[in-house]
């Protein structure tokens, strides 16, 4: 079956933790992000990346790191974290090579608590 | 600061009737898109349209783009109790960079 899988999906944490919430997809797609969702806001892209050792950052990139040393993974990672960046957290994938955009295909979240 | 401004924020009507609700965006685009989220999870794509097309048909959805005032709107019709969900438009800019950006959504509730 064709998914993005997240992990974890639920995690209670404290400031300061490092932490790393992975996403691996099995759709063999080049692209990839990382979105928070926070109440009114809607999604804000965080990172994404076009391919393996290409990434960029979206529009709240402070405070996050991302990798992409395989195809299919595409690790967030939060090295110090602060009550601010609790939220809801998507990873997405796309299989678009056109460079005009395609269907986004997205996990089921990861609900991370910074206390 | 968010592109994609969806109207309205809140939207409740009877099983069988319409639905309308509207994304206005501030850049050239792409394309636009629009989503559907179940309560907390995970976005699904319902449907996409291209900045040179008018207009598109997927099942009960039409979407229409106005290029030329930067708007589209999604119509369900005749909803179903399992319509009910947030639905957000996301827009791809031709600025060149590859940034998805999303709307704030409309929350549907259709009442059985």
């Amino acid at each position: 079956e064709a998914q993005v899988t997240q992990n974890p999906r639920y995690l209670i944490t404290v400031t300061g933790k490092k932490l790393t919430v992975t996403c691996s997809q099995n759709m063999n797609h080049e692209y990839m992000s990382w979105y928070r969702q926070d109440p009114g806001l809607g999604l804000r892209q965080i990172y994404y990346s076009m391919n393996v050792e290409v990434t960029d950052k979206g529009d709240v990139p402070e405070g996050y790191k991302v990798s992409r040393k395989e195809k299919r993974n595409f690790p967030l990672i939060l090295e110090s974290p602060s009550p601010n960046q609790t939220s809801l957290y998507f990873c997405a994938s796309s299989s678009d090579r056109s460079g005009f955009g395609g269907e986004l295909f997205f996990g089921e979240g990861s609900r991370l608590t910074v206390l | 600061s968010q592109q994609g401004e969806e109207d309205p924020q809140a939207l409740s009507i009877q099983e069988g009737e319409n639905a309308t609700m509207n994304c206005s965006y501030k850049t050239s685009i792409n394309n636009l898109q629009w989503y559907r989220q179940n309560s907390g999870r995970g976005l699904v794509h319902l449907i996409l349209i291209r900045s040179n097309e008018r207009e598109k048909h997927s099942g009960r959805l039409r979407v229409t783009l106005d290029t030329s005032k930067k708007s589209s709107s999604l119509l369900i019709t005749a909803s179903r109790a399992a319509d009910t969900a947030s639905y957000f438009c996301a827009t791809l800019p031709t600025s060149g960079t590859y940034k998805y950006i999303f709307g704030t959504g409309t929350r549907l509730k259709v009442l059985a």
